[in-house]
């Protein structure tokens, strides 16, 4: 069982920026693609995109273009994902998984992120 | 890109089968075997239970398999159990690097 340990909820007003992190053990953060996925209450599961921890590859859904940005620390195994110019919409749970094969194998535990003003 | 289609919910009793579908189109489920279910309890973070159209990962009970004709995939449950009261995502690949999940089912057992 792989362990992904996200930062903790963030309150954001419209139009600022949130960076919420994901730790994972070395050997997965060095084998695995990471991806986000983002839930709003009683919706869905939206993907967002996915980033290649080794290269730095990113790749994002067209929605979140020009919005979200996936970046890594590879001294601490730890990614990123910073989406800005928030809206109210944005509210939602932020998971991070890591991907094998265009599958969802292990998922953090979610980073509530609320807009409010 | 839209959603995949999935009925909004489906109940079933103890023991009984449940089958849960996802249509797709031309471009993503029909296109590619990279479907895969996951399911969510309330308050917890998705789990996988099928990958690659029909493949399961280890832990996850028999009970659960996967299929996929033209652009539907379909999710079958047997023998439910009150366990198995969740919501059912399911998620397909469209080509250029992008994934898109269905709008889930919340499985109500009776």
């Amino acid at each position: 069982q792989v362990q992904l340990v996200q930062s903790g909820a963030e309150v954001k007003k419209p139009g600022a920026s949130v960076k919420v992190s994901c730790k994972a053990p070395r050997f997965t953060f060095t084998s695995h693609a990471i991806n986000w996925v983002r839930q709003a209450t009683g919706q869905g599961l939206e993907w967002m995109g996915w980033m290649n921890p080794n290269t730095g590859d990113t790749g994002y859904a067209q929605k979140f273009q020009g919005r979200v940005t996936m970046t890594r620390d590879t001294s601490i195994s730890t990614a990123f994902m910073e989406l800005s110019s928030l809206r109210y919409e944005d509210t939602a749970v932020y998971y991070c998984t890591t991907e094998t094969n265009l599958y969802f194998d292990f998922w953090g535990p979610g980073t509530l992120v609320t807009v409010s003003s | 890109q839209s959603a995949l289609t999935q009925p909004a919910s489906v109940s079933g009793s103890p023991g009984q089968s449940i089958t849960i579908s996802c249509t797709g189109t031309s471009n993503d489920v029909g296109s590619y075997n990279y479907v895969s279910w996951y399911q969510q309890h309330p308050g917890t973070a998705p789990k996988l239970l099928i990958y690659d159209v029909s493949a399961r990962p280890s832990g996850v009970s028999n009970r659960f398999s996967g299929s996929k004709s033209g652009n539907t995939a379909s999710l079958t449950i047997s023998g439910l159990q009150a366990e198995d009261e969740a919501a059912y995502f399911c998620s397909a690949y469209t080509g250029s690097t992008t994934v898109i999940f269905g709008g889930g089912t919340k499985l109500t057992v009776l």
